[in-house]
């Protein structure tokens, strides 16, 4: 079985500040690890994703997050937050079953990011 | 361009009636995926297809069904066996093989009346 825990349901910050968006995942076998953004009425775009490769993962728009495994979290951060960045992240586990993969997505974080 | 389209953007239903969402990809994905989304919940998987013909209930099947006799389409059908059907319906595809990424669709977004 699999689950992601987003630790934090809603992100203020002001812009030009940093951005710490917190995930913890579990999973009984080696997973892939994705942070989606969707914009409001909008579809998922993928930020970034992490496949079993470099821990840490840079993805688009200046957002990037590290793997930790003895930690079990798939943070996302970036050094400083744009007013286009407001939306709501989802972290997402993937592990493929043999004949499938099967994602689980986080509840989802709503980030503010105010003037 | 390549990607995924869905439609109606917005759609409308009385109590009662049956409606089908569209759902059509032109990357050569051979998976597709539906999902729901309702506030603070996240995305749950209603149905999958992995090849032509073949198709998998998700967690929440029960009041939907679909079929995929393209690969690159995949409608869903809301019927009126589903109890609460007023939700943003997002539709997603992938390879198979590889990260496994999902490249989703703009949604369609279903209020019943």
């Amino acid at each position: 079985a699999q689950s992601v825990t987003q630790l934090d349901s809603h992100v203020s910050v002001s812009e030009g500040t940093p951005v710490l968006l917190r995930c913890n995942y579990s999973s009984s076998y080696s997973p892939s690890l994705f942070w989606y953004v969707q914009h409001p009425n909008k579809g998922l775009q993928l930020l970034l994703k992490y496949t079993s490769a470099a821990t840490l993962v840079k993805g688009i728009n200046g957002f990037e997050a590290e793997f930790k495994k003895s930690e079990t979290s798939f943070h996302l951060t970036k050094p400083s937050a744009h007013m286009s960045d407001a939306a709501e992240y989802f972290c997402v586990v993937s592990v493929y079953t043999g004949t499938a993969s099967k994602l689980t997505f986080g509840t989802g974080t709503r980030l503010q990011v105010t003037l | 361009d390549g990607g995924i389209t869905q439609s109606p953007k917005y759609l409308f239903r009385k109590e009662g009636q049956n409606v089908t969402l569209s759902c059509e990809q032109n990357l050569n994905h051979d998976a597709m995926y539906w999902y729901r989304q309702d506030p603070g919940q996240g995305l749950r998987l209603i149905y999958y297809s992995q090849i032509v013909n073949d198709f998998q209930k998700g967690d929440i099947a029960e009041g939907y069904s679909v079929s995929r006799e393209k690969k690159e389409s995949f409608p869903l059908t809301v019927t009126s066996a589903q109890k609460n059907p007023t939700a943003f319906y997002l539709c997603a595809s992938s390879r198979l093989s590889g990260s496994n990424e999902q490249f989703f669709g703009p949604g369609t977004r279903l209020t019943v009346l």
